[in-house]
């Protein structure tokens, strides 16, 4: 059975820096494209960022986009997301989520983890 | 406010059938897939449907989707009361290279 696992989630000032892990089990990650998805409190979901497979290509939603930057390393089945200038705006529950076989349907997450708190405040 | 246009709200009672719209535009559902998420409180979405109108295992087939032209449905038949949950539609814009959801529709089944 698919396992994410995030973590790295806390309080953090505004302008500040934080980076957030995935720990991905029991399937292929190398073949997967991955996903950040974030919600905020009270809120609906906002995509955030999508890697490939391979981590050749990386998209942003424009929210973040100079800001945030994912990566991934397939030879430890981990995703990242190193989060710079973060504001109050950014905080929201993070969670990945796996995307397509390759190359697919990017729309389609059919695995999330349990999510990761980030707080922004002073 | 969302790229993806959902009714912030739909009821029904135990066993009727209910549907969620999910409108767009051709920069999106109108030329690419559509994905529906369920979000019971508390917990992190799952996938219902992908590709439109496909389930994946484990879902039943209580749960259905469609599309035509720029908008998508989302159909529960033989509502429980576990299905009071946020449910949201989703798709790929090529032309932003990004994914958009919904703003969400919250199912109370009464």
């Amino acid at each position: 059975q698919v396992h994410l696992v995030e973590s790295g989630g806390g309080v953090v000032q505004p302008g500040r820096s934080l980076r957030l892990s995935c720990a991905a089990s029991a399937f292929i990650f190398s073949g997967y494209a991955m996903h950040w998805v974030r919600q905020a409190p009270g809120k609906g979901l906002e995509w955030v960022a999508l890697i490939s497979y391979d981590g050749s290509k990386k998209y942003y939603a424009d929210s973040v986009k100079g800001r945030f930057t994912i990566s991934r390393d397939n030879s430890k089945n981990a995703l990242y997301v190193q989060m710079n200038s973060l504001r109050v705006e950014d905080s929201a529950v993070y969670y990945c989520a796996r995307g397509p076989l390759y190359y697919g349907d990017y729309s389609r997450f059919d695995s999330w983890g349990q999510g990761t708190l980030v707080t922004v405040s002073s | 406010q969302s790229v993806l246009t959902q009714p912030p709200s739909v009821s029904a009672a135990p066993g009727q059938k209910v549907t969620i719209s999910c409108s767009g535009s051709s920069s999106h559902i109108g030329n690419n897939f559509v994905s529906w998420y369920q979000q019971l409180p508390g917990t992190a979405p799952k996938l219902l449907i992908y590709d439109n109108n496909k389930r994946p295992s484990g879902i039943p087939d209580r749960f259905s989707g469609s599309k035509s032209g720029t908008s998508a449905t989302l159909g529960i038949t033989g509502l429980q009361t576990g299905d009071e949950a946020d449910y949201y539609c989703g798709a790929w814009v090529s032309s932003l290279s990004a994914v958009v959801f919904g703003g969400g529709t919250k199912l109370t089944v009464l």
